[in-house]
């Protein structure tokens, strides 16, 4: 079970927007850690999407864009495109035993 | 451009020692603020955090792995190293080598740019 808390799967119709969110708890979000988002499409390894909770590395489309408040973080995927099929994962720190840098469980975004 | 690449063997007997190496090109692993990583993803499964070492070989790990688990780094090389003990089939995974990237502090770090990962299965 992950620390960090994502719903399994998502989908939306192409030009749609979805949002994912990932759930913490007062050892990582909400202790004001940031919070930074990766792509992983099918078969390969993932990709920095979203960095320190808004922050796009460059070539991200800004389609993409990350918030955060209290215990949680969004994800928000605008003008939904058929290449963002992929699962995508929350990464924070966590300052209990749990092992200090942590994932959440993944969410898999079908584009209908 | 920093790229990453793992090597190492893919099948591993119970009990025995996982190694795997990650090679780094395109720039020096001892530069700036930048530490080496391993990150692990069982078949179907989320990431898992393994730990990793810095340039000069201080280390962290995962408390759930650290009794099995050595990161090392041969900056003459330019790789970083990891060994883990004792293995079961529960540790069978596709393992990725990546950056962990430093923010404005040392709590918001990323991990940027990853190895296309290797899979190690661990069977008889």
């Amino acid at each position: 079970q992950s620390v960090l808390t994502q719903p399994p799967s998502v989908s939306g119709a192409p030009g749609q927007t979805v949002t994912i969110s990932c759930t913490g708890s007062s050892s990582n979000i909400g202790a004001t850690y940031d919070v930074h988002w990766y792509q992983q499409l099918p078969g390969t390894a993932p990709k920095l999407l979203i960095y320190a909770n808004n922050n796009r590395p460059s070539g991200v489309p800004d389609r993409f864009s990350g918030s955060k408040s209290g215990t949680s973080a969004s994800l928000a995927i605008t003008g939904l495109q058929a290449e963002d099929e992929a699962d995508y994962y929350c990464q924070s720190y966590d300052n209990s035993l749990s092992g200090n840098w942590v994932f959440g469980g993944g969410t898999k975004l079908t584009v209908l | 451009q920093v790229q990453l690449q793992e090597s190492g063997p893919g099948l591993v007997k119970p009990s025995q020692t996982l190694s795997l190496t990650c090679t780094v090109s395109g720039g020096p692993i001892s530069s700036g603020d930048h530490y080496w990583s391993w990150i692990r993803q069982p078949p179907g499964k989320g990431l898992e955090w393994i730990g990793y070492v810095y340039y000069r070989g201080g280390t962290f790990y995962n408390p759930s792995l650290k009794s099995r688990l050595t990161i090392s780094v041969d900056r003459s090389k330019n790789q970083f190293s990891l060994k883990l003990t004792s293995v079961t089939a529960a540790d069978t995974a596709v393992y990725y080598c990546a950056r962990r990237v430093v923010g404005t502090i040392v709590t918001s770090s990323w991990f940027d740019p990853w190895g296309q990962g290797a899979l190690v299965t661990v069977s008889s």
